[in-house]
């Protein structure tokens, strides 16, 4: 069964705390994704990552940034967390081009900034 | 104007109805998929279709690349079929990344 593990599904942060999410699957998948979800403005791409330390910016970069060191894993860092990040988060992941491959998602972490 | 368009935004049926959501888009698309998420965050993937029609159980995908429209019908709709709807194009070109619509909200009540 087919996996993508998001570390915690609830996370309460101070203004200019560093957050870390953390996103990890079993699928060997090369593409990893990184979206954040708004009431009115659905799913919107924050950053993508195609291979082992490539990444490439989404719709709405900026206060993010990302790593992601190993196949399977892929975080999220928001270097100084402000409210207007309060969110739901997800992660998904999906098989290499070319292009329509189904993507799979993580449960969701929903981050208030306060 | 959005890249794809979904309606209606919200829908509520009696549980038993045949339910229909559409999806437009003016992208050139290597395929279209249908999401679901449930109360809770969390988004499954239905299907994922580039011509034609899929089934599968009491949901139905069809699809028409000229008109650039897609429709999700549900059969005997059942309370537990309540959740968000979304529809998302992956552009042509080999890009893995998709694009979003804003989810259609649908209620079943029993």
């Amino acid at each position: 069964d087919v996996k993508v593990t998001q570390s915690s599904r609830y996370l309460v942060k101070r203004t200019g705390e560093k957050v870390f999410l953390e996103c990890v699957q079993d699928m060997d998948h090369e593409n990893m994704f990184w979206y954040r979800q708004d009431p009115g403005l659905g799913l919107r791409l924050i950053y993508f990552s195609y291979d082992v330390k490539m990444k490439e910016k989404g719709d709405i970069p900026e206060g993010y940034s990302v790593s992601r060191e190993k196949k399977e894993r892929f975080s999220l860092i928001l270097e100084s967390a402000s409210t207007n990040q309060t969110s739901m988060y997800l992660c998904a992941s999906s098989l290499a081009p070319p292009g329509g491959y189904e993507q799979y998602f993580g449960p969701g972490t929903r981050l208030t900034v306060t | 104007k959005n890249e794809v368009e979904q309606s209606p935004q919200n829908l509520t049926a009696q549980e038993g109805e045949f339910i229909t959501i559409n999806c437009s888009y003016s992208v050139g698309i290597s395929a279209l998929h249908w999401l679901q998420q449930h109360p809770g965050g969390g988004i499954v993937s239905l299907f994922m279709l580039s011509s034609g029609k899929k089934k599968h159980g009491r949901l139905i995908a069809t699809i028409n690349i000229q008109e650039k429209h897609s429709s999700l019908h549900i059969t005997a709709s059942h309370p537990r079929d309540s959740a968000v709807y979304i529809c998302a194009a992956g552009r042509w070109g080999g890009s893995e990344k998709l694009v979003f619509g804003k989810g259609t909200k649908l209620t079943v009540n029993p």
